[in-house]
């Protein structure tokens, strides 16, 4: 049960897009289509931002997007705005029957 | 409004046992799976355990198989997680979290605030 692979930090200026990557394997993000992102502001309980890979949950901004390719999931947040700076996760099942995590990404919005 | 309240946490002592408790509101609690993750200090999600709806279908983390025990009581709306032979590397923020249907594949969507676990001496 690895946990799946994420840059710790990316940073982008308010209006710009930036691209978070999450690898994994044909075990976990590329075998399933059930994989999400949160966001997760200090102190806060992580939000589903994404789930089964693409779809957003009722409420949550269309500046964010989710895709797949292979084994590598992608979270974009286009439009940058100073509320999107926060910790980043993907999650995925896998083949075990369990699911993972990956470590995070620290957004900053320079 | 969905709500997740989880209650138990607290510190314990190395090889010493918690029960976290999660009592669900707002949602009908017998559809869907549910999940506990946790945080550790600074440090990112850890998925530890997923009961499906009807308690035929549990799975656990690898570093918490053969210590932590899930169950849950529909009748009550609550969702546990026993753990035993704590260590000091349990030490988290343990959140209890709905799946987005029957089963613990679904992604967890609503989370509870968290419960705060330290197991030192």
């Amino acid at each position: 049960q690895s946990a799946l692979t994420q840059p710790a930090s990316v940073s982008g200026s308010p209006g710009q897009s930036i691209t978070i990557s999450c690898t994994g394997s044909s075990s976990d993000v590329g075998g399933y289509k059930y994989v999400s992102w949160y966001q997760q502001h200090p102190g806060n309980a992580p939000k589903l931002i994404i789930y089964e890979v693409s779809n957003r949950p009722s409420g949550v901004s269309n500046r964010f997007s989710g895709s797949k390719s292979g084994n590598t999931a992608s979270l974009t947040i286009s439009g940058l705005q100073a509320e999107d700076e926060a910790d980043y996760f993907c999650s995925s099942y896998t083949r075990s029957t369990t699911r993972v995590f990956g470590g995070g990404t620290k957004l900053s919005v320079l | 409004e969905v709500q997740l309240v989880e209650s138990g946490g607290g510190l314990v002592q190395p090889g010493r046992s918690l029960r976290l408790s999660c009592t669900a509101s707002g949602f009908s609690f017998l559809d869907y799976a549910m999940h506990w993750v946790r945080q550790g200090p600074g440090k990112g999600l850890e998925w530890v355990s997923g009961i499906n709806w009807n308690s035929d279908n549990l799975e656990y983390a690898d570093s918490v198989k053969g210590r932590f025990t899930v169950s849950r009581d529909n009748a009550k709306n609550s969702l546990y997680l026993q753990m035993d032979s704590l260590r000091p590397d349990d030490t988290a923020l343990y959140f209890c979290a709905r799946a987005r249907g029957g089963h613990f594949r679904y992604s967890p969507d609503q989370w509870g605030q968290g419960t705060q676990v330290t197991v030192s001496s």
